[in-house]
């Protein structure tokens, strides 16, 4: 049974940098779901797709963040011009579009900012 | 606005006792999920509520929906090392594709 998977676990770039973060969700599932989590605090809702819709956003999510799921399977994140405080973990999640919705989470993507 | 108010946020216990964690809110949820996460992971999902009133148990944790689904609990029986780590409710907000976190419970248990 394949998870959700995300790529790379672990990323560490120069302020002003871009970086991609890559995300497979489980095959089946056609919503998925980007949060951002930083140490000691619950994981932030960023963006949710339903198939290759993005149909929601959070304010969270500045214009240097992009998100895509071209086809409606895998999704990426991109974030351009990264600053310090962008140093989180990048979560994926994917769900079905049907009750009760429980979603399941990838292993997260570290990124660190220097 | 935080709709998923989780107490307590800190807990440290030693083998062998008991606990529960508690997730509120104003709001009504069709469901309501608990994950527990460890440092440097994704959440892994516990359980998954749906009915008022409704119990479930897995092995020595017992989680239970408020009757009007507003509120849970999680309580932990006899709990060992093995369960220290981030306790999370999590839900649907009503009439949004967003799926919220409570504020986290860090349950630590001691030898």
């Amino acid at each position: 049974d394949t998870g959700v998977s995300q790529d790379p676990r672990h990323k560490i770039t120069k302020r002003g940098q871009n970086v991609t973060f890559r995300c497979d969700p489980i095959s089946e599932h056609n919503r998925l779901y980007w949060y951002r989590q930083t140490l000691g605090q619950g994981p932030e809702f960023l963006t949710y797709f339903q198939n290759e819709a993005q149909l929601e956003k959070s304010r969270l999510l500045s214009d240097r963040f992009s998100a895509e799921r071209p086809k409606g399977s895998f999704s990426t994140l991109e974030i351009q011009r990264t600053e310090q405080g962008d140093s989180a973990m990048y979560l994926c999640a994917s769900s079905l579009a049907q009750k009760p919705y429980t979603i399941y989470f990838g292993e997260g993507s570290w990124l660190t900012v220097v | 606005t935080q709709l998923l108010e989780q107490s307590p946020q800190f807990l440290s216990i030693q083998e062998g006792e008991n606990l529960t964690v508690y997730c509120n809110s104003s709001s009504v949820f069709s469901s309501l999920q608990w994950y527990r996460q460890e440092p440097g992971e994704g959440p892994v999902l516990l359980v998954t509520v749906v009915t008022g009133g409704e119990v479930k148990k897995l092995k020595r944790l017992t989680f239970q929906f408020g009757d009007a689904r507003k509120d849970s609990s999680l309580h932990i029986t006899a709990a060992q090392p093995g369960d220290t780590g981030l306790y999370l409710c999590a839900a649907t907000v009503s009439g949004t594709y967003k799926y919220i976190f409570g504020t986290g419970t860090r349950l630590k248990v001691l030898a």
